[in-house]
């Protein structure tokens, strides 16, 4: 069965690097983007950007260029989602969720709470 | 900056019929845009309903349908039930990223 498993809880300082995983399992990796959206407490879904597995084609919404990384890893069938330079505003839950080209999103990972503090 | 805009809240009783819409700030929502739907309750990950418009995906129950309907993607409940009662999102494509509309949190009672 299909899976996205992400890393657990972090908590990070101001000004510091956050990197989330995204374990994928029950289908072929490199056919399906995969997309990373957060939501901040009290807010709605923000879409941050994915990444195409298979070629490591990356596309990011604006608010975040500069400040976001999605690599992947294929041989461990994995996605990561690296924000940098963190403030306050950046505490949420961080979702993957898998895309078949052309609009198909289906599956979920769990979450993964960030929480910026000092 | 595009806005995608949905009802803020909506109520129904139960075995009721909602439709909740989604606008875009560019113009009529088109199949283009390939609006998805989500449902969002609180402590767990969205789930996805409707893909391309109108697509059900294997879990979706029958009773939720997505069209287009006066210029915005819609997402229809007929015979609501109780557990439907949770955020809904839509998603819309927009060439060189998606959007997330602000969500509707329909309230059934």
């Amino acid at each position: 069965q299909v899976q996205l498993v992400q890393s657990g809880a972090e908590v990070k300082n101001p000004g510091a690097s956050v990197k989330v995983s995204c374990k994928a399992s029950g289908y072929t990796f490199t056919g399906y983007l995969i997309h990373w959206v957060r939501q901040a407490p009290g807010q709605g879904l923000e879409w941050m950007g994915g990444i195409d597995p298979n070629n490591g084609g990356t596309n990011y919404a604006q608010k975040f260029q500069g400040r976001v990384a999605m690599p992947r890893d294929t041989s461990i069938t994995t996605a990561y989602m690296e924000l940098s330079g963190l403030t306050f505003d950046d505490t949420a839950v961080y979702y993957c969720v898998r895309e078949l080209v052309g609009g198909f999103f289906d599956y979920w990972g769990q979450g993964t709470v960030v929480t910026v503090s000092s | 900056q595009t806005v995608v805009t949905q009802e803020p809240s909506r109520t129904v009783s139960p075995g009721g019929t909602v439709t909740l819409t989604c606008g875009s700030s560019t113009g009529a929502v088109t199949s283009g845009y390939l609006p998805n739907w989500f449902q969002h309750k609180p402590g767990q990950a969205p789930r996805a309903l409707i893909y391309s418009t109108s697509n059900k995906h294997s879990w979706t129950p029958a009773r939720f349908s997505g069209s287009l309907l006066g210029g915005k993607a819609a997402l229809t409940l007929s015979g609501v039930q109780p557990e439907d009662e949770a955020e809904y999102y839509c998603l819309l494509y927009y060439g060189a990223g998606w959007v997330f509309g602000g969500g509707t949190k329909l309230t059934v009672l």
